[in-house]
């Protein structure tokens, strides 16, 4: 059963602390993309990889940082330089030469 | 700097109707438009891709067109559902220089209820 899986559901940090966030995928796929969604508005890039040990800053990296050491594997981390993280984030992937990106479930991330 | 609008942000329609949900975007120099739906906390499914040298794309119920001139989309869902309740997101692929990451800009959304 091919797909994308993000873990935690649901996260939870203090203030300060920072916090990893899973995205594994099982396609072969080449790309990966992590998003941030905040209620009410469109998705916006964090960071993206196009293969492996290389990844590329997307329209809001501040705070956040990333590592694809692994072709399936590209987990987030959500930095205390992070000013506003609570949010939901999606993680993506995309095979080569096709269009489409497939989306994982998705994290809630809730800064206590 | 591609900005995607989506109109409207919510639509509450009875079951049966036949409905239009439209997106606009700045640069008109986009690879292809995506419609993707969401579900509330959970991830997005794509519906329909449509490249810019195509004028519109049909799946099931579904018909998106696409005028690359004037910078618009509508996607159009006939006899609606209470299934098709969800979020729907317009997004546009831009040329970027010859890089080829697939870059997506979304527009926020339109949030539609069906209702029985």
């Amino acid at each position: 059963d091919g797909g994308i899986t993000q873990s935690p559901k649901y996260l939870f940090r203090k203030e300060g602390q920072n916090v990893t966030l899973s995205c594994e995928q099982n396609l072969n796929h080449d790309a990966m993309y992590w998003y941030r969604q905040d209620p009410g508005q469109g998705l916006r890039l964090i960071y993206y990889s196009q293969i492996v040990n290389d990844f590329q800053k997307g329209d809001i990296a501040e705070g956040y940082s990333v590592s694809r050491e692994k072709k399936e594997s590209f987990p987030l981390t959500v930095t205390s330089a992070q000013k506003n993280p609570t949010a939901f984030y999606l993680c993506a992937s995309r095979r080569g030469a096709e269009d489409t990106q497939y989306f994982g479930p998705g994290t809630r991330l809730t800064v206590l | 700097k591609q900005e995607v609008t989506q109109i409207p942000a919510a639509l509450s329609v009875p079951e049966g109707e036949n409905l239009v949900l439209n997106c606009s975007f700045t640069d008109s120099a986009i690879y292809n438009l995506q419609w993707f739906r969401q579900d509330p906390g959970k991830g997005l499914t794509s519906l329909l891709l449509i490249q810019s040298s195509q004028r519109e794309q049909t799946s099931g119920r579904l018909n998106a067109s696409l005028d690359k001139s004037s910078g618009r989309s509508t996607l159009y869902i006939a006899a609606s559902q209470p299934g098709d309740s969800a979020t729907y997101l317009c997004a546009v692929r831009g040329h970027t220089g010859g890089t080829s990451y697939g870059k997506l800009t979304f527009g926020q959304g339109t949030i539609l209820t069906v209702h029985p």
